[in-house]
């Protein structure tokens, strides 16, 4: 078990420009969540993933963020054209199916617009 | 949204001391969850509470969990400096669809 990792660990971004992120979560757990988190503030759910099917995306996620997972296994986040409140911790957790289990976190991305 | 608030939003105690966090929630949930996060990194699990649970043990924590008034407490006894972290509550609301709501958690400081 080698936990969840993602990659990159710091980004400093333009405004306007893309960035995508990515999460290899632990390999034998079947679900995977995106969060986004700010200073002071708790995790703040984005989306998540069942597998490779995307069952849940927060209503308050603007349509430049999309996110994929293929064929089950690592994840990526893209968002486009960011905003200077985009700024944030992005953080990615994984759980196993069956039940409802603890959530497994990597360290985040740190995103940060310029 | 966050459901869970936690109280107080800062708490420094000396080493050895007893710290109590508490959390409240809105809706009727299927457990109640605390984690821990160090300055800059991802949260850890410490301790899952089901609804048909009132107390629950892992070794220098303890959790309790109050239905009736939605409200949980942490306590972690003899606090070490390394439990210097932000501690949060995440519900699993009953109709949640496995989406997990957080409060905006407790800062602990533990002075040497």
């Amino acid at each position: 078990d080698t936990g969840v990792s993602q990659d990159p660990r710091h980004k400093i971004t333009k405004r306007g420009q893309n960035v995508t992120f990515r999460c290899d979560p632990i390999s034998e757990h079947n679900r995977l969540y995106w969060y986004r988190q700010t200073l002071g503030q708790g995790p703040e759910f984005l989306t998540y993933f069942q597998n490779e099917a995307q069952l849940e995306k927060s209503r308050l996620l603007s349509d430049r963020f999309s996110a994929e997972r293929p064929k089950g296994s690592f994840s990526t986040l893209e968002i486009q054209r960011t905003e200077q409140g985009d700024s944030a911790m992005y953080l990615c957790a994984s759980s196993m199916t069956g039940g409802r289990s603890p959530l497994h976190f990597g360290n985040g991305t740190r995103l940060t617009v310029t | 949204s966050q459901q869970g608030e936690e109280d107080p939003q800062a708490l420094s105690i000396q080493e050895g001391e007893n710290a109590t966090m508490n959390c409240s929630y809105k809706t009727s949930i299927n457990n109640l969850q605390w984690y821990r996060q160090n300055s800059g990194r991802g949260l850890v699990h410490l301790i899952l509470i089901r609804s048909n649970e009132r107390e629950k043990h892992s070794g220098r924590l303890r959790v309790t969990l109050d239905t009736s008034k939605k409200s949980s407490s942490l306590l972690i006894t003899a606090s070490r400096a390394a439990d210097t972290a932000s501690y949060f509550c995440a519900t699993d609301a009953v109709d949640s669809n496995y989406q997990l709501i957080w409060g905006a958690g407790t800062k602990l400081i533990i002075k040497p």
